[in-house]
């Protein structure tokens, strides 16, 4: 049975600066992986989707790599900013129908 | 940009009683979903729908769930019978395809709570 695995489960750090979010999956046998952003009272906004045949996605200041074989994923965010607080998520697709497993997510706090 | 409407965005209910949540997917998305989160837990998948059947369910999608597609624009959730253990936040989401690819697009959530 896939596990989906997050550490931290919460972040706090000064803005401007470079830092890393983990994933980790119990089967390396995934379609796709996303990692989400959850702000409070809104819902998931999916911020990069890597496919299992893919090694790393970018967008923005946004970085996400996958290590399909050790089961792991990790999101780089770049000089973050205040906005960038919220919980991040990731999830994976174990097939093409979109049954997402997800992680407890981390929660990120970005201080002025 | 296109979004997914999810309404209400908060229902009280008494245990026992039916409720229906709705959602308005993005309008050329073929594939929809419903995934819910209890408070302090991870996000559960529990059914998705394309081509106006069922396509998957989680073993918590029982009996007492159902979807339906009544239109060309809503995707509803309904409980018949709400518990306790219902109150969650429901989130409707929707896809173009299934692809490897594609995204999937959340709603805002309903916040539904059992009492």
């Amino acid at each position: 049975k896939q596990e989906v695995t997050q550490i931290p489960a919460a972040l706090s750090v000064p803005e401007g600066e470079n830092l890393v979010l983990n994933c980790s999956f119990t089967d390396s046998a995934i379609y796709n992986l996303q990692w989400f952003r959850q702000d409070p009272g809104k819902g998931l906004t999916s911020l990069l989707l890597i496919q299992s045949s893919q090694r790393e996605q970018t967008s923005g200041r946004l970085n996400a790599s996958l290590d399909k074989s050790s089961g792991r994923s990790t999101l780089y965010i770049a000089a973050s900013q205040p906005g960038d607080s919220a919980t991040y998520l990731c999830a994976v697709s174990r097939a093409s129908n979109y049954q997402l497993i997800w992680g407890a997510g981390t929660k990120l706090i970005i201080k002025p | 940009e296109p979004e997914v409407t999810q309404t209400p965005s908060h229902q009280v209910t008494q245990m026992g009683q039916e409720v229906i949540l709705r959602c308005v997917p993005i309008s050329n998305h073929l594939y929809f979903y419903w995934y819910r989160q209890i408070l302090g837990q991870k996000v559960e998948f529990l059914v998705s729908f394309y081509n106006n059947e069922i396509s998957e369910k989680s073993e918590i999608f029982d009996d007492q769930f159902s979807v339906e597609r009544p239109d060309g624009s809503n995707f509803t959730l309904k409980i018949r019978s709400t518990k306790l253990e219902d109150s969650a936040m429901y989130f409707c989401a929707s896809s173009m395809s299934s692809s490897a690819v594609e995204k999937l697009f959340f709603g805002s959530g309903t916040q539904l709570s059992v009492l």
